[in-house]
């Protein structure tokens, strides 16, 4: 149980173009999903969280209009990078969070994007 | 101070011995903390998690918490080469309970 997928796993695009990533929980309903990022040899660094049926909340740093967040049911959050440049080349992952007691709360992992920016 | 501290290795032990893994937490009122694995080039996966103080098993896996002493740990025992990758501690926000914040990670290598 508690199965998410990502799509694609590896794209390579050119400088100025638009990325889109999918995020799927495959056998729970996910009512909040995570967007991580991770530069080689760093730890995972939060971006945004995406809340079914509401906006994204993004952490510091991030900008919202580059990074484009749609939540539009309980399995599925989508990330799109938008006019992407070589400085956005990294490890994209999702997460999505089970829900239990809040002592419980465990998020699962995505296999993850990666991305190249020529 | 980060909220999660982890050394960053690399931890090198032999096949079948038990390697240690540590992590300290800066916020003392953290309830839950998690202990994430991530081989070179792929996405973190749940090891397991530990919310009471004491010792919580799974198979050759041990969670340690200690919440007087703010760290936990994570013990392998019999070691395999098949466990050599990077081991993420986690734990709740302070501002957000159900975000994470993870600790850079500790390189664990066995020889075989």
């Amino acid at each position: 149980g508690a199965v998410v997928s990502q799509h694609p796993s590896r794209v390579i695009c050119k400088s100025g173009t638009s990325v889109k990533i999918e995020c799927r929980s495959l056998d729970f309903q996910a009512t909040t999903m995570f967007w991580y990022r991770q530069f080689p040899k760093q730890s995972l660094m939060l971006m945004a969280t995406s809340n079914e049926g509401s906006k994204a909340t993004y952490e510091q740093g991030v900008e919202k209009d580059k990074f484009l967040i749609n939540h539009a049911s309980l399995t599925l959050s989508t990330l799109t990078v938008t006019s992407a440049h070589p400085e956005d080349s990294s490890f994209y992952i999702c997460s999505a969070r089970t829900l239990g007691t809040s002592y419980t709360d465990t998020q699962y992992f995505g296999p993850g994007t990666r991305l190249t920016v020529l | 101070q980060k909220e999660v501290e982890q050394n960053s290795g690399p931890l090198s032990v032999p096949e079948g011995a038990i390697a240690s893994l540590n992590c300290t937490y800066s916020d003392r009122g953290s309830q839950s903390f998690f202990w994430y694995r991530q081989y070179s080039g792929k996405s973190p996966e749940l090891i397991m998690f530990i919310y009471s103080n004491g010792d919580k098993e799974d198979g050759r896996f041990t969670a340690q918490l200690n919440k007087a002493s703010q760290y936990v740990s994570l013990l392998i025992r019999d070691s395999q080469p098949s466990d050599s990758a990077t081991y993420l501690c986690a734990a709740p926000r302070m501002d957000s309970s159900y975000k994470l914040i993870f600790g850079s990670g500790t390189r664990l290598l066995v020889r075989p």
